[in-house]
């Protein structure tokens, strides 16, 4: 079963400009949760997707955005980039049913913002 | 407020010996728990998980152990190998309450094994 997989991998971007990465999770699954990762605060939970409805949603700005579509893919956006934007942005998925369960994450995709 | 805390930045061990990674959490919600390991530039890998209900799961090389009283869990690996130096997340969730899709995670330790 192919993982969970990201795109674009690498992306630069300056100051102001907005981004959207994708992801598109393991088959079957129906939730899709985005972090960011730095080396200042660590790996940190942006929101989650599930059936195309926003679910649950950590303590960023507006600026970070996202949707879910009817496949389960899911796509972030940030607007009006600043610098503290650059990190690693990871997506993962699990089944989404509730209860226990194990979210399994793609390779990230690393942002730059100058 | 860090929830979920890895006191410890790095480790290293010696090939063949036990390695073990500590991990403590301040959330009584937290029912279940979860030990990632990653490489740079890549996603963390799921290794092991355990439930609030279970105060130890196994799997091959890699224990958790859970605490609940203490608010304390540790992955111990037996042996190490050089293949398992990596940065090591621990990571915790309230499976049951409908927020578990929110991973909080610990800042991580950098484990070095040495050949």
């Amino acid at each position: 079963k192919a993982g969970v997989t990201q795109t674009p991998r690498y992306l630069i971007k300056t100051r102001g400009q907005q981004v959207t990465l994708s992801c598109s999770p393991i088959s079957g699954h129906r939730s899709v949760s985005w972090y960011q990762q730095t080396p200042g605060q660590g790996l940190q939970f942006l929101f989650e997707y599930f059936s195309e409805t926003q679910r649950n949603k950590g303590n960023f700005p507006g600026r970070f955005s996202g949707r879910q579509f009817s496949n389960s893919r899911s796509e972030m956006n940030v607007s009006t980039l600043e610098l503290g934007d650059s990190a690693l942005y990871l997506c993962a998925s699990s089944f989404g049913q509730g209860g226990q369960e194990t979210q399994y994450f793609g390779p990230g995709t690393r942002l730059l913002v100058l | 407020d860090q929830q979920v805390k890895q006191n410890s930045p790095s480790l290293s061990v010696q090939e063949g010996r036990i390695s073990i990674l500590n991990c403590d959490y301040t959330n009584s919600m937290f029912d279940y728990f979860l030990w990632y390991k990653k490489y740079p530039a890549e996603g963390p890998t799921f290794l092991i998980s355990i439930s609030s209900i279970k105060d130890k799961n196994e799997d091959g090389r890699f224990t958790v152990f859970l605490n609940k009283s203490a608010k304390h869990l540790s992955l111990h690996i037996v042996p190490s190998q050089p293949g398992d130096s990596a940065v090591y997340f621990c990571a915790a969730s309230r499976g049951y309450t409908g927020a578990n899709s929110k991973l909080t995670f610990g800042k991580g330790i950098t484990l070095s094994v040495r050949p």
